[in-house]
């Protein structure tokens, strides 16, 4: 057990629709990193957040936003979703901000859109 | 762009040999390189890492060679297990808040 929660486990969904993806961090873990991996594919960056503040962008679609909140858990909101965005969403957290120390990802979130 | 990638996606190895995984990163800026591993069904597992002021690091069965000359990141498994087979990322950053991940490779073990 890493130690960093995904909820909900699977979600299916229709086209058009707007889900949230929730992610509480390891206790103590100030940074939150969301990551999409598609189906036998590699884990693509989408955003992180550092204690409230988001830090860095990757290839995340404007359809796609987030936020961390106080308390520190994160919140992906996948809206107008379409086929492709079918996949899993992982969600990492790590000490430091800056990516120079391991991270503990959770145990992923699988969307299925139909 | 930014990248990192695989020689090899799949890689099959008898039980008890050693495996090479490979791995090939573009951005020459990059100081710090991390291995993970991901089982089936679970999220990556970090399994270990190494600073771009090391060639190399060791850890329980697991070695990382790092070579900056051609930007080549290896992981060297000893006796492999069953238990290992899994689908390997290597990762990199250059220091900021963005980890790049590669593509991964999958190594089967055979008993």
């Amino acid at each position: 057990d890493s130690g960093v929660t995904q909820t909900p486990k699977h979600l299916i969904t229709a086209t058009g629709q707007r889900v949230t993806l929730r992610c509480s961090p390891r206790s103590g873990d100030l940074s939150v990193y969301w990551y999409q991996q598609s189906l036998d594919q590699g884990l693509q960056f989408l955003i992180q957040y550092y204690n409230g503040e988001e830090r860095a962008k990757g290839n995340i679609l404007e359809r796609f936003s987030a936020q961390q909140f106080p308390d520190l858990h994160s919140e992906l909101n996948l809206s107008s979703l379409e086929l492709g965005d079918s996949a899993l969403y992982f969600c990492a957290s790590s000490v430091v901000g800056q990516g120079t120390t391991e991270a503990f990802f959770g145990q992923g979130t699988r969307l299925t859109v139909v | 762009g930014e990248s990192v990638g695989l020689h090899l996606p799949t890689l099959s190895v008898q039980e008890g040999d050693n495996s090479i995984i490979n791995c090939a990163y573009s951005n020459s800026a990059s100081d710090y390189f991390i291995w993970y591993k991901q089982e089936s069904g679970k999220g990556p597992q970090f399994i270990i890492d190494i600073r771009s002021n090391m060639d190399k690091r060791q850890g329980q069965r697991v070695t990382v060679l790092l070579n900056k000359t051609v930007k080549h990141l290896s992981l060297q498994i000893a006796a492999t297990q069953p238990g290992d087979s899994a689908v390997y990322f290597c990762a990199e950053n250059t220091g900021g808040f963005k980890t790049i991940f590669g593509a991964g490779t999958r190594l089967f073990v055979k008993a």
